[in-house]
């Protein structure tokens, strides 16, 4: 029930195509789920986060997606471009700061 | 966003040596900090909370003599991995809850350990 499950494992897109990447968990507890972007060698970087009072969010060419009763929320990223190659995490959180990462998804976006 | 730093961001060792990693808040005083270790390709595998001024909380299976975390000030998180072997190798990253934030976690960039 702790798991967050994401899918794909990998991901190739064309320039200025649309990335999505989903995940989906079991556990209603949870109540913050953030996108983490990291690349090869880094921490990860918190891209863009949302709470399960709202449906959608958007920053720039990121969204995320969040469908309650479904359980399920993805990151959509618009325009994608090479420059945003790297892996994504999902996570999930309920009253801590004890997240649960998803498997990742390694994107690649070809010139 | 608040910043968190780690240092060394490598380091290489001979197998029964100790190594110590640092993880420092730099702009933001941090009560609880997390330690995450991450192998090639894989997801991030949260080792261990500390707290400021408390013993560290170990998630199971993680051994607590092996990786000894200390949180002496509000600003810093130790972790010293010891008698290091082969399959210590790993990437090791901090992670610290900022004050201010709302269930937002900073991330530091992560430190690569070899031990030989």
């Amino acid at each position: 029930q702790q798991q967050v499950k994401q899918s794909p494992q990998s991901l190739i897109v064309q320039k200025g195509g649309i990335s999505i990447i989903n995940c989906a968990y079991e556990n209603t507890a949870f109540d913050y789920f953030p996108w983490y972007q990291q690349f090869p060698g880094k921490g990860p970087a918190l891209l863009i986060a949302i709470r399960p009072d709202v449906s959608e969010k958007k920053e720039g060419r990121f969204t995320i997606s969040f469908n309650k009763s479904a359980k399920q929320f993805s990151l959509h990223i618009m325009d994608s471009q090479p420059g945003d190659s790297a892996t994504y995490f999902c996570a999930a959180s309920g009253g801590t700061y004890k997240y649960i990462f998803g498997t990742g998804t390694r994107l690649k976006v070809l010139a | 966003g608040a910043v968190v730093s780690q240092h060394p961001s490598r380091v290489i060792c001979k197998s029964g040596t100790s190594v110590k990693i640092e993880c420092r808040s730099l702009d933001f005083q941090a009560t609880t900090m997390f330690w995450y270790r991450q192998f090639p390709k894989k997801s991030l595998m949260l080792m261990a909370t500390s707290n400021e001024g408390s013993k560290a909380t170990y998630e199971q299976g993680v051994e607590k003599d092996k990786f000894l975390i200390n949180h002496a000030s509000l600003t810093l998180s130790t972790l010293t991995v010891t008698s290091a072997h082969p399959e210590d190798s790993s990437f090791y990253i901090c992670s610290a809850v900022s004050g201010s934030s709302t269930g937002e976690l900073f991330f530091g960039e992560g430190s690569r350990l070899t031990v030989l």
